[in-house]
């Protein structure tokens, strides 16, 4: 059964850079038909779509934070990682890894869904 | 403001059925499939429904999904206490390049 679990400092500060790392376990990253991605909560708000990477290192990203976001992959780790510069407390979340299904039927287009999800990491931007 | 709308609450007794709705646009739900989340307090999210209306294995039957045009619609039935949770639609934005989710929608089992 795979799992993903995140890990990370749970306190940045202002103007710093939030880096995270999500380990895979029980299964491979480097697989064919998945991205990696991630998404974030602030307290009390909704689900926000970060970005997304293949084993092979292609990224996309959300546009609107896309300026400030890095990520990246280890797949002799299995691990993939977030890195969000220049933070602001407006970035306080709670930071979630998830593998990113994208399935290319060919016939009846693209099919995206994220599962399964890890447990999720509170990150506080605050000095 | 998200680019999906949801209602912000929905709420109906045990044994129930209440449907949840998502509404986007051309560029999302309109040519693109929609999936569904649970989240219930305090934990992360949940995959519910995949590719508009298909159950991963382990989710029971009570919960289903539909999609016509612009819109999406999770229904759940024999309502339980333990469905309150957190219910959010996602889909991919073709114009904006971005997955996109909808604001939530909380459910309360009265």
């Amino acid at each position: 059964q795979l799992q993903l679990q995140e890990s990370g400092p749970g306190l940045v500060k202002p103007s710093e850079t939030l880096s995270l790392t999500c380990t895979v376990s029980g299964g491979s990253i480097s697989s064919s038909s998945y991205y990696w991605g991630w998404i974030r909560q602030p307290p009390g708000k909704g689900l926000e779509w970060i970005g997304s990477i293949y084993y092979s290192g292609s990224t996309y990203y959300n546009p609107s934070l896309k300026s400030r976001v890095t990520i990246s992959v280890d797949t002799s780790k299995n691990q993939f990682s977030l890195k969000l510069s220049s933070v602001t407390a407006a970035d306080t979340a709670v930071y979630y890894c998830a593998r990113h299904w994208v399935v290319d039927t060919m016939v009846r287009g693209v099919i995206r869904w994220f599962d399964p999800w890890g447990q999720g990491t509170l990150v506080t931007v605050s000095s | 403001q998200s680019v999906l709308t949801q209602p912000p609450s929905v709420s109906a007794a045990p044994g129930q059925k209440v449907t949840i709705s998502c509404s986007g646009s051309s560029s999302n739900i309109g040519n693109n499939y929609v999936s569904w989340y649970q989240q219930l307090p305090g934990t992360a999210p949940k995959l519910l429904i995949y590719e508009n209306n298909k159950r991963p294995s382990g989710i029971p039957d009570r919960f289903s999904g539909s999609k016509s045009g612009t819109s999406a619609t999770l229904g759940i039935t024999g309502l339980q206490t333990g469905d309150e949770a957190d219910y959010y639609c996602g889909t991919w934005d073709s114009s904006l390049s971005v997955w996109v989710f909808g604001g939530g929608t909380k459910l309360t089992v009265l």
